[in-house]
């Protein structure tokens, strides 16, 4: 079956530029998750999703970076005034959401939309 | 700040020979462990998910094994291949009240024939 999508897979952003960021889950799966991988680094968590609650969103950086899941399905993460130090990779992942406890499920992740703010 | 630590940061490796990598983590609040590959341009791929002190997870010549007491799990790789060329990165799924995985850098394995 299909798995996680995200686009554009590629962005190239000026200083102050506002970017937006679609991810498209595994149908039917419940949870979904944003995280910022930059140059060198592990991924990081930003925020978590339970259908279109966003229960977790401690990683988000500032108060520029803001993600929606209106319909519990399809994800925007957006970057309003993106700065030079935005720059990373962006993933995106999706679980089933069966266990209240969301670190034990495997999450499914995209591949990613790379972030270059000029 | 959890702190999870993976080594080596990068390795190379002749094909056909066997290898391993390992992955530090909190030994307290632990849910789960998680491995990904990851190769350049695709998306990371789940390996294992493990939960249990003493797991050990087979996955055709890939093995993982887990100790949470000391906080700790081994990533084997028998005869590889130029396909097990990736990023090989470990995850720590705790509980409190943290939703997301916190990763670590990751081992960058290069398979030489």
């Amino acid at each position: 079956g299909a798995g996680v999508s995200q686009s554009p897979r590629y962005k190239v952003a000026k200083r102050g530029q506002d970017v937006a960021l679609r991810c498209d889950p595994i149908s039917g799966h419940v949870s979904l998750f944003w995280y910022q991988q930059a140059l060198g680094q592990g991924p990081e968590f930003l925020t978590y999703f339970q259908n279109e609650a966003q229960l977790d969103k401690s990683g988000l950086p500032s108060d520029r970076f803001f993600a929606e899941r209106p319909e519990g399905s399809v994800s925007t993460l957006k970057i309003q005034r993106t700065q030079q130090e935005d720059s990373a990779v962006y993933l995106c992942a999706s679980s089933l959401g069966l266990t209240s406890i969301s670190g034990q499920e495997t999450q499914y992740f995209g591949p990613g939309t790379r972030l270059l703010v000029l | 700040i959890l702190n999870v630590e993976q080594s080596p940061q990068s390795l190379h490796v002749q094909e056909g020979d066997s290898t391993n990598f390992t992955c530090s983590f909190p030994s307290s609040n632990f849910y789960a462990l998680h491995w990904y590959r990851w190769e350049t341009a695709k998306s990371p791929e789940a390996l294992f998910v493990m939960t249990l002190n003493g797991d050990e997870k087979k996955k055709g010549r890939i093995s993982a094994t887990l100790n949470t007491k000391e906080g700790y799990s081994y990533l084997y790789i028998k005869g590889s291949q130029p396909e097990d060329s990736a990023t090989y990165l470990c995850a720590f799924g705790g509980g409190g009240g943290a939703d997301g995985l916190t990763f670590g850098k990751g081992t960058h394995l290069i398979i030489q024939p």
